[in-house]
């Protein structure tokens, strides 16, 4: 079967460093993508990966490495608007989105 | 501002009854998803939309319906609701050449069936 894995909570401060995992098994794979979604609100699309590597857009970062079924969403400089849901999904190899059930970030003062 | 609208935005419906969500969007995109969101789940896949006049089942499509008769509207039917189908619902709709495929979402339709 397909499978996402993500940590169900994890928490940060304000103005540190949090990197939330995902490993992934699935059909054939055809690009990773990560979204935000805020308490009660829509999912917002985050970042894209289809090569290994990292991928850099202000104070957010992912990573890929399609060997190791693995990808991270690194954020920086925590704010509290951060604290959100983050979700996982990979495409699969007939083009449909196996989503993670997300992880849930708080971010202290 | 050019997006996915859903309607209605929340609904209290009882058991049995007929219920259809809607969804319009006006960014020409070519494929449109139904999705269900409950706690501690990933987003379920219900029915797509690859391109208008076409449409699929997904993950668990029973119990409802879509249909696409032009690029704009992809309304989601229950024919008979069951308590079961209580759940947040997302629209969303994604272009599926020359982009990433990102999909981009409505702000949802949250029904409790009693």
């Amino acid at each position: 079967g397909q499978n996402i894995d993500q940590p169900t909570e994890m928490t940060a401060t304000e103005g540190a460093i949090v990197q939330i995992n995902c490993t992934y098994q699935t059909s054939g794979f055809n690009g990773l993508f990560w979204y935000q979604q805020h308490a009660g609100e829509a999912p917002t699309f985050l970042s894209y990966n289809v090569l290994d590597g990292l991928e850099e857009k202000g104070r957010f970062s992912s990573f890929l490495s399609r060997s190791k079924g693995y990808s991270y969403l690194l954020l920086k400089e925590l704010q509290m608007k951060d604290s959100a849901s983050y979700l996982c999904a990979v495409r699969d190899s007939n083009y449909q989105l196996i989503w993670g059930a997300g992880t849930k970030l708080i971010i202290k003062p | 501002i050019a997006g996915i609208t859903q309607a209605p935005t929340s609904q209290i419906l009882a058991a049995g009854r007929r219920m259809t969500l809607r969804c319009t969007q006006d960014m020409r995109h070519n494929a449109m998803y139904w999705y269900r969101q409950d706690l501690g789940l990933g987003l379920r896949l219900i029915h797509y939309s690859n391109t208008a006049g076409t449409t699929g089942k997904g993950e668990v499509p029973d119990g409802y319906s879509v249909s696409r008769a032009n690029t704009d509207d992809f309304p989601l039917t229950l024919a008979s609701a069951v308590p079961s189908q209580t759940s947040v619902y997302f629209c969303a709709s994604s272009e599926t050449s020359g982009s990433t495929g990102e999909l981009f979402f409505g702000e949802g339709s949250r029904l409790t069936v009693l």
